[in-house]
């Protein structure tokens, strides 16, 4: 069982340039999640699905898009990358009996 | 709404004393509760959660966490500090399960261990 993947680990980007951060699990859970982690200030949820074809905004939703077409795969878009997004960026997955998981993380530098 | 504070973002302990790590919680219905550990340049690992049966959760490692209501408090013990221990703790609330809604997390504390 490999839980929730996340790729890529590490990316280096310049001011403007877009990409997506992957993520997908196979526990069949509903709920997905995107959060990022910034020091001191913990993690924080950027956007969340409840089930495939449903997202909702979290609490730092600027600037970054996402989609959720099957239940395995929930991919982040940064539209045009800004270094205020240079971050650790972490996906998880939970269901209601499980609990959430949680993906290595995606290490981001905007430069 | 719910948030959480976690109470000193360094703590330092001995290696085999006591360690105590902060967390009070906001909550406009009854949380659920939770503690994650983060080691260097590593995803997040749950050591504990609290949903609502036995106030006193045991976890892994040693761990455990004392919901108290009337405190609005979750804090994390571990009666004695191992190297290992050394790591970044997160306390995290749930408003209505343990899965299929937000987790609100706190800024986190980051616990040395001392020789």
């Amino acid at each position: 069982n490999a839980g929730v993947t996340q790729t890529p680990k590490f990316q280096v980007l310049k001011t403007g340039q877009s990409m997506t951060l992957q993520c997908a699990q196979d526990m069949n859970h509903e709920y997905m999640s995107w959060y990022r982690q910034d020091p001191g200030m913990g993690l924080r949820l950027i956007h969340y699905s409840v089930g495939a074809g449903i997202t909702d905004q979290g609490e730092v939703p600027n600037g970054y898009n996402v989609s959720r077409s099957t239940t395995e795969d929930f991919p982040l878009r940064l539209l045009s990358a800004a270094p205020s997004q240079t971050s650790v960026y972490f996906c998880a997955s939970s269901s209601t009996n499980y609990g959430y998981t949680f993906g290595s993380g995606t290490r981001l530098t905007v430069v | 709404a719910q948030s959480v504070t976690q109470l000193g973002s360094h703590v330092s302990v001995s290696e085999g004393a006591l360690v105590l790590l902060r967390c009070n919680y906001s909550s406009s219905v009854p949380p659920y509760l939770f503690w994650y550990v983060q080691y260097p340049n590593q995803g997040l690992q749950l050591l504990l959660k609290y949903t609502s049966a036995a106030t006193l959760v045991k976890g892994i490692n040693g761990f455990e966490a004392e919901f108290k209501k009337s405190e609005t408090s979750f804090h994390l013990t571990k009666p004695s500090a191992h190297m290992s221990d050394a790591a970044e703790y997160f306390c995290a609330v749930s408003q209505r399960g343990t899965g299929a809604n937000n987790l609100f997390f706190g800024t986190g504390t980051r616990l040395t261990v001392i020789p």
